[in-house]
């Protein structure tokens, strides 16, 4: 089974601080996304990878920015935390090898900002 | 752009009752579509998917059919559960590697 983690499941930091995230695949997929889960909006995509370096900007990459530095580690890193970025963050993965590139979700880890 | 769009919450039911719960999508193309499922406290989980045109995608009793010409991907379950209880999320892929999500169901069901 394909499994995503997520370094935290909840954290609690000030604002204006520098925020890190963490994501691991373990099925060496290529692609790995960064979401961001608030009530009634759905999931946003924040930032997506499809290769070690590589970056692409989502639909809400403003106040976020990521570092893949390995294929199977994507962080997420909010330079400078404000209350507005409390949330719910998900990371996923998918093989784009396959046809219909389903993507496997970590548990989320919900951040409060304060 | 892509957009999903889907009923929203929260739905509360009786175990054993019928549940329907619509999606709507635009999307350049044909997109390949899904249900994913997020129970409390955890991450988003695959329910089902269809890929094309009149597929059916089927998982746990939950099923849907994948209708171009009203481009819907509406999810049923013919008899709920207690542990049926989750936020329900319908989501589109069209060309490239995105998913595009609609906001999400609140689904409750009450014993």
């Amino acid at each position: 089974d394909v499994k995503v983690t997520q370094s935290s499941r909840y954290l609690v930091k000030r604002t204006g601080e520098k925020v890190f995230l963490e994501c691991v695949q373990d099925m060496d997929h290529e692609n790995m996304f960064w979401y961001r889960q608030d009530p009634g909006l759905g999931l946003r995509l924040i930032y997506f990878s499809y290769d070690v370096k590589m970056k692409e900007k989502g639909d809400i990459p403003e106040g976020y920015s990521v570092s893949r530095e390995k294929k199977e580690r994507f962080s997420l890193i909010l330079e400078s935390a404000s209350t507005n970025q409390t949330s719910m963050y998900l990371c996923a993965s998918s093989d784009p090898g396959t046809e219909v590139r389903e993507q496997y979700f970590g548990p989320g880890t919900r951040l409060t900002v304060t | 752009g892509d957009s999903v769009t889907q009923m929203e919450g929260p739905v509360t039911l009786s175990e054993e009752a019928f549940l329907t719960i619509n999606c709507t999508y635009t999307a350049t193309g044909y997109p390949s579509l899904f249900w994913y499922v997020q129970y409390p406290g955890e991450g988003l989980q695959l329910l089902l998917k269809a890929t094309k045109a009149d597929d059916k995608g089927s998982n746990k009793g939950f099923e849907a059919t994948y209708r171009k010409e009203t481009t819907s991907f509406h999810l049923e379950k013919g008899s709920v559960q207690v542990s049926d209880s989750a936020v329900y999320f319908c989501a589109a892929k069209a060309a490239g590697n995105k998913l595009t999500f609609g906001g999400g169901t609140r689904v409750l069901v009450k014993p």
